[in-house]
């Protein structure tokens, strides 16, 4: 069975561009998690989103987006970039969101470099 | 809110020499408590998990023990190995609606 799946591996944008990420979970999995890692600062949460409606966000300005399709697959949307976004951003999926304490299966990530 | 507390490192160790990455954390009832791993240029993998106070979850000769009473997670190895090196981050899960709350990551080098 195919794991969680991220493209593209690595990304470079120019300052005020914008970046669109991919994600695609695990058959099965309803939920889809965003994480940042950037340099020195752990894992961020960003976003969440459940049987297609984003159910949380972090601490991020709005510029950081992004959808869940029907199939469940996700994409990230940051626009404006500035040079601080660039980071590592981490997909990861859960079989339930809401209750479900299981663990999440994080894809490979995407290296996005902002110059 | 939760949080995860964990020795940030770099933790440099001898090839075969014991291991120990302390972790706690602070959360309301009775989270889920897990182990990731993340090798460079990698993703976070899975380590060891645990569900419930005092279980004990294991892989790759890593153990941990879920431990209510102190409210920790340590992770520990007998014997590590060269390709141990890695970053270990500690994290729980309570059903609510970010996921996991992680630790801030224990960088680990193991020299030869």
């Amino acid at each position: 069975e195919a794991g969680v799946t991220q493209s593209p591996t690595h990304l470079i944008k120019t300052r005020g561009q914008q970046a669109t990420l991919r994600c695609s979970p695990i058959s099965g999995h309803t939920s889809v998690y965003w994480y940042q890692q950037a340099l020195g600062l752990g894992l961020q949460f960003l976003l969440w989103y459940d049987e297609g409606e984003e159910r949380n966000r972090g601490n991020f300005p709005p510029r950081f987006s992004g959808r869940q399709f029907p199939n469940y697959s996700s994409e990230l949307n940051v626009n404006a970039l500035e040079l601080e976004d660039s980071a590592l951003y981490l997909c990861a999926s859960s079989r339930l969101g809401g209750t479900d304490t299981g663990e999440l299966f994080f894809g490979e990530g995407s290296r996005l470099t902002v110059l | 809110g939760n949080s995860v507390t964990q020795m940030e490192g770099p933790v440099t160790l001898s090839e075969e020499a014991f291991l120990t990455i302390n972790c706690t954390y602070t959360a309301t009832g009775y989270p889920s408590l897990f182990w990731y791993v993340q090798y460079p240029g990698e993703g976070l993998q899975l380590l060891l998990k645990a569900t419930k106070a005092d279980d004990k979850g294991s892989n790759k000769g890593f153990e941990a023990t879920y431990r209510k009473e102190t409210t920790s997670f340590h992770l520990e190895k007998g014997s590590v190995q060269v390709s141990d090196s890695a970053v270990y981050f500690c994290a729980l899960r309570k059903g609510g609606a970010d996921g996991l709350t992680f630790g801030k990551g224990t960088h680990l080098i193991i020299q030869p």
